[in-house]
């Protein structure tokens, strides 16, 4: 039973560009939520897909966006980068919907660089 | 608004020692969800446990422990007879009426041999 996967593990990009990042939900999940991780801090909450819509977000600029298909994957997509974006980018799936019972199961990340 | 403090920034102890790592949260919702995780050098954070905001009663889990105390609103976990592969940094998270993942800042557990 394959674990939350994320692609690229990482990645290097230039400010001002623009970059997608992806994930695909444990088996029988089918929620999916994003956080930013900085060094040397707790991770911070970006937003969380349910039923291919935007369901809650966290205090992030418009740059960031997300979508999810119909088979429960997500990605996050970030424009105008700045080199405050640089972080490790969490994906984390549970099952349930808006259930908020279920403990929310992580992927290894995205480790972004913006020079 | 939610908070979560875990005022140990970085432990060290000598293997077999035991550790008590602390986490602080606050919450004005009377429902909510206490969470532990531990995210190793590879980065992938690992769940551990869950509890509710009416399940009071203190959970063992092998070396692991947990002490849930409401009244001073603190979800403390023990590491007992402490492993080199313990070494970790441990995450405090809340959970409350939306589904968001509140964090902690956490802690940074170094095993010596």
């Amino acid at each position: 039973d394959a674990g939350v996967t994320q692609s690229p593990t990482h990645l290097i990009k230039t400010r001002g560009q623009q970059v997608t990042l992806r994930c695909s939900p444990k088996s029988g999940h089918d929620t999916v939520s994003w956080y930013q991780q900085a060094l040397g801090q707790g991770p911070q909450f970006i937003f969380q897909y349910y039923e291919e819509e935007e369901r809650q977000r966290g205090n992030f600029p418009d740059r960031f966006s997300g979508h999810q298909f119909p088979n429960y994957s997500s990605e996050l997509n970030v424009n105008a980068l700045l080199l405050g974006d640089s972080a490790l980018y969490l994906c984390a799936s549970s099952p349930g919907g808006r259930i908020r019972a279920y403990e929310q199961y992580f992927g290894p990340g995205t480790r972004l660089t913006v020079t | 608004a939610q908070k979560v403090t875990q005022a140990q920034t970085e432990i060290s102890v000598v293997e077999k020692e035991d550790v008590t790592l602390d986490c602080v949260y606050e919450t004005r919702d009377t429902t909510y969800y206490l969470f532990w995780y531990k995210q190793p050098p590879s980065g992938e954070l690992v769940f551990l446990i869950r509890r509710n905001s009416f399940d009071e009663q203190n959970e063992i889990s092998g070396r692991y422990s947990w002490n849930f105390q409401k009244s001073t609103s603190s979800f403390n976990f023990t590491i007992t007879a402490s492993q080199v592969v313990d070494s970790a940094v441990y995450f405090c998270a809340l959970r409350n009426a939306g589904n968001m993942l509140t964090f902690g800042g956490g802690t940074r557990l170094m095993v010596k041999p």
